[in-house]
């Protein structure tokens, strides 16, 4: 079945480095891609979306391109802020409307 | 913030006790969904609805019942509760005019621990 793999956490930056999160999945078909956000204590919020091969997402400094041949939909941020602490998630939605979650990353990012 | 309410936000409750959750939207939207979140795990499909009285399971649905009678509100119910119940429950909407390419928009969520 349909699957989106993370790179394991924490990824503990400082301040003004740059974020790579990587995501690969694995898909029939042509999913459409997401980027999820949690803050502690609160729900998922949608970060970036693609639809289709090729397109980049963007949205608050945060940037992921839809790369079919690799089978990747990598998150970057060019100069974190420690604000941009939190839980990220991956996740694609197929055909069957569902939407499917990789295991999230968590970001800490010390001042 | 899309207008959804989970309710309760937190609840506690002893093994073997039925529980029901709620979700209620404001949004007309078609699509529903109910998560788990787990340490390790991300967030789990448990069940979602495709409209009123229409529904399926998810990945772990086991243990779980759901219904929608009104577009609005899509209820998860334990029927007999577990401690492997314990969790964090999200609920989720969609609309339908994008198909696959519309995000799910998701609930605060309801905290729930079984004793």
């Amino acid at each position: 079945g349909n699957s989106v793999t993370q790179m394991e956490g924490p990824v503990t930056l400082s301040e003004e480095a740059f974020l790579t999160i990587n995501c690969t999945y694995t898909a029939t078909g042509y999913p459409s891609l997401f980027w999820y956000v949690q803050y502690p204590g609160e729900g998922l919020q949608l970060l970036l979306k693609a639809t289709k091969a090729d397109d980049k997402g963007s949205n608050k400094g945060f940037e992921a391109t839809y790369r079919k041949e690799t089978t990747s939909f990598h998150l970057e941020k060019g100069s974190v802020q420690v604000s941009d602490s939190a839980v990220y998630f991956c996740a694609l939605r197929d055909s069957s409307y569902k939407l499917i979650f990789g295991s999230g990353t968590r970001l800490l990012v010390r001042p | 913030d899309a207008g959804i309410t989970q309710s309760p936000r937190h609840k506690v409750t002893e093994t073997g006790t039925p529980v029901t959750l709620r979700c209620h939207q404001t949004e007309n939207h078609r699509y529903m969904y109910w998560y788990r979140q787990d340490p390790g795990h991300g967030l789990r499909l448990i069940h979602y609805s495709y409209g009123v009285k229409d529904t399926d399971k998810g990945e772990v649905s086991d243990g779980y019942s759901v219904s929608r009678s009104k577009t609005e509100d899509f209820l998860l119910t334990l029927e007999s509760a577990t401690s492997s119940q314990t969790s964090v429950y999200f609920c989720a909407i969609s609309e339908s005019s994008g198909g696959q390419n519309s995000p799910l928009h998701f609930g605060n969520g309801t905290r729930l621990t079984v004793t």
